[in-house]
């Protein structure tokens, strides 16, 4: 049973305009929550994270929340860029060292 | 330039045959990742280590085997592959947050 669940395999979005990725987790342990980004024939790369004491966390074009009592965490990139085309994998973790991962979701950004 | 190098890049294998991954990393990280991806399922841990000398199993680590005798070095191995086991393998380690390797590719027919 998937503890961390990314339910949209891809999501196609027009540069300029907001992109959304969904995570939804199961566990109530999770208590930090990070978003990786993956180019293809490359390994996972950190894009941000969040800790379960805040709501939200802001790095530049990502914008990173979290819903505690839905369990429900999204990534807001804006303005999307073709640069952002890419798989993002949303991880948790319990306070532990390892990281579960979602089955990701391939994100198209459209010039 | 420092990071997490993953050998070899690209594999193909026959039903029974063996090798092993080579996962360095030249970081001093203590704990260290070994994880498959596949269509649909996301990274999976297979296993893991937090020392020289120290493995333990993750979320799907049958048919795997592992050695960490060197700090730098965490070793993946199948001891007879499956077509099962055709996925792409990602190593990584964790110092402040995870470094991954840029992932073994291996098909197992």
């Amino acid at each position: 049973d998937q503890q961390v669940k990314q339910n949209s395999p891809s999501l196609s979005v027009q540069e300029g305009r907001i992109s959304i990725l969904n995570c939804d987790y199961t566990n109530s342990m999770f208590d930090y929550f990070l978003w990786y980004k993956k180019y293809p024939a490359e390994g996972p790369t950190f894009l941000i994270s969040i800790s379960s004491i805040k709501d939200k966390n802001e790095d530049g074009r990502f914008t990173v929340f979290l819903n505690k009592s839905a369990k429900h965490l999204s990534l807001h990139i804006v303005p999307s860029q073709p640069g952002d085309s890419a798989v993002y994998f949303c991880a948790a973790s319990d306070g532990g060292n390892k990281l579960v991962f979602g089955a990701g979701t391939i994100l198209r950004v459209k010039s | 330039n420092a990071g997490v190098t993953q050998t070899p890049k690209f594999r193909v294998l026959k039903t029974g045959q063996s090798m092993t991954l080579l996962c360095a990393q030249d970081m001093n990280h203590e704990y260290m990742y070994w994880y498959r991806q596949d269509p649909g399922m996301g990274l999976r841990l297979i296993h893991y280590s937090v020392g020289e000398g120290t493995t333990a199993k993750g979320e799907v680590p049958d048919g795997y085997n592992v050695s960490r005798l060197k700090k730098q070095n965490f070793l993946l191995g199948l001891e007879s592959a499956a077509p099962s086991q055709t996925s792409v393998y990602f190593c990584a380690s964790q110092g402040l947050g995870y470094t991954f390797g840029s992932g073994t590719r291996l098909t197992v027919v």
